[in-house]
C-alpha cells in the first residue's frame, strides 16, 4: 500500500525558514517524480514544486522560485521542501504527491500545516 | 485567478447527472496535455478521480467519467449520491508556465 506521510509543519514568523518532509513507502520511490502541492485555508490547490526521480531536475512555481528548495533522499525514501524567506501568503497545508503535471498525481499524503504569522 | 477555469459550484439531486467544466488555453489543454480530475472530500487530501482525460484509477466507480475537446474538458457524474458532495479540481500541465496548473475548484452540492 502506497503511503506518503508529511511532517514538519509549524508556526513560523514572516521571513523565517522551515523544512517539511515526506516519508514514502509502498512503492519504488527512486523511480518516480515527486511533487509538493499546497492549499491555503479555504482556497484551491496550487502546485509548488517537483523533482525528477533521480533528483537531477527540479521545478518551481514562480511564487516560490528562489525561496523554496525541493530535494530527495532516495536511500531513505524521503522528500523534502526547504522554505526560506517565508511570507504570510505561504500559509497553507502542504501536500506531498506522487507524480507530475503530465501524468497527474496518483497518491497524496494527508498534508502538513505551515502557518506564517507574527 | 486560476489558469484553468471551473464554475465555483454545481448542484444536483440524488440520482441525477451533473457535469463540471474546465476551460484552459492553447498552452495547456490545447497543446495536447492531458487533463486529470481530483475529488476532495471535506477535511481530507485530494484523491485522483480521472487521469488522462477518461481513465479511472482502481476503485473509482464508473459513474465518474471525463472528456476533453480542444481547450476544454468536463467531468460527468451520473447517479449522483450524497457521498459525492465534495470539491472537484481539474489539472493539466502548462508549457508557458513550465509547471502544473489547477482549476479553481468546483463545490458539488447534493440537494
Amino acid at each position: 500500500e502506497v503511503q506518503l506521510l508529511e511532517s514538519g509543519g509549524d508556526l513560523v514568523q514572516p521571513g523565517g525558514s522551515l523544512r517539511v518532509s515526506c516519508a514514502a513507502s509502498g512503492f519504488t520511490f527512486s523511480s518516480y517524480t515527486m511533487s509538493w502541492v499546497r492549499q491555503a485555508p479555504g482556497k484551491g490547490l496550487e502546485w509548488v514544486s517537483g523533482i525528477s526521480a533521480t533528483g537531477g531536475r527540479t521545478y518551481y512555481a514562480d511564487s516560490v522560485k528562489g525561496r523554496f528548495t525541493i530535494s530527495r533522499d532516495n536511500s531513505k525514501n524521503t522528500l523534502h521542501l526547504q522554505m526560506n524567506s517565508l511570507r504570510v501568503e505561504d500559509t497553507a497545508v502542504y501536500y506531498c504527491a506522487k507524480g507530475h503535471g503530465d501524468v497527474g498525481y496518483d497518491y497524496w499524503g494527508q498534508g502538513t500545516l505551515v502557518t506564517v504569522s507574527s | 485567478q486560476s489558469v484553468l477555469t471551473q464554475p465555483p459550484s454545481v448542484s444536483g439531486a440524488p440520482g441525477q447527472r451533473v457535469t463540471i467544466s474546465c476551460t484552459g488555453s492553447s498552452s495547456n489543454m490545447g497543446a495536447g496535455f492531458d487533463v486529470h480530475w481530483y475529488q476532495q472530500l471535506p477535511g481530507t487530501a485530494p484523491k485522483l478521480l480521472i487521469y488522462g482525460h477518461n481513465n479511472r484509477p482502481s476503485g473509482v466507480p464508473d459513474r465518474f467519467s471525463g472528456s476533453k475537446s480542444g481547450t476544454s474538458a468536463s467531468l460527468a457524474i451520473t447517479g449522483l449520491q450524497a457521498e459525492d458532495e465534495a470539491d472537484y479540481y481539474c489539472q493539466s500541465y502548462d508549457t508557458s508556465l513550465s509547471g502544473t496548473v489547477f482549476g479553481g475548484g468546483t463545490k458539488l452540492t447534493v440537494l
